[in-house]
């Protein structure tokens, strides 16, 4: 496609529900990017894939979040049991190889944890 | 490691007078820098870029930018501001050779008519 796609864009789960939230790259990015961005804060790294493999995860905040990218192009952000501090858009984005490449960003999932 | 600062939470500048919006960064090695910016409801637009040679380098909606390696600052520069750039700036750093991007807080830029 044109652009980053993610869904959904919004959001409402209880506590104690598990989501996923999609994001569809720009055809032919081989890296993804998962951030978190909480109301009036910056974009946070949650995780990162090159086609398929997950290179960093350091930004996971707890084992309750996962994230997959198992053909190298779709990806899904997983969070299980959610908390209300789970709170947040949760942005994707897409680049090139090369590290002097733009990321370019989906318009976010808004996630709100009742 | 690698960060961000962004030490004005808000701008305020009269619709035609120049802007700028600061950043500072703090990277171990040669940094590729950002500026993206944000409407309400919106994801991040990327507007420009400094990877290497020319320090001053130009981007989207006639914005430009200034890579200052001696003062580690690449602040967001505008001749003329519009009401229409009335948003959130987002300045990032990336360690050359690294995937990771890093964010600062952001600033809220509001041009007054």
């Amino acid at each position: 496609g044109a652009g980053v796609s993610q869904s959904p864009r919004y959001k409402v789960a209880k506590r104690g529900q598990d989501v996923a939230l999609r994001c569809d790259p720009i055809s032919g990015h081989v890296s993804l990017f998962w951030y978190q961005q909480a109301l009036g804060q910056g974009p946070e790294f949650l995780t990162y894939f090159q086609n398929e493999a997950q290179l960093d995860k350091s930004g996971l905040p707890s084992d309750r979040f996962f994230a997959e990218r198992p053909e190298g192009s779709v990806s899904t952000l997983k969070i299980q049991r959610t908390q209300q501090e789970d709170s947040a858009v949760y942005l994707c984005a897409s680049g090139g190889r090369g590290s002097g490449n733009t990321i370019y960003f989906g318009e976010g999932s808004w996630l709100t944890v009742v | 490691a690698q960060s961000v600062a962004q030490p004005e939470d808000q701008v305020n500048v009269a619709e035609g007078n120049p802007l700028t919006v600061k950043c500072t960064y703090s990277v171990s090695g040669n940094p590729y820098l950002f500026w993206y910016v944000q409407y309400p409801n919106r994801g991040l637009q990327f507007l420009l870029k400094y990877i290497t040679g020319d320090n001053l380098v130009k981007g989207s909606y006639g914005f430009e930018a200034e890579f200052n390696k001696s003062q580690t600052s690449f602040h967001l520069k505008k001749p003329s501001a519009l009401v229409s750039d009335s948003a959130l700036y987002f300045c990032a750093v990336r360690l050359a050779g690294y995937q990771k991007v890093t964010f600062g807080i952001g600033t809220k830029l509001q041009v007054i008519p």
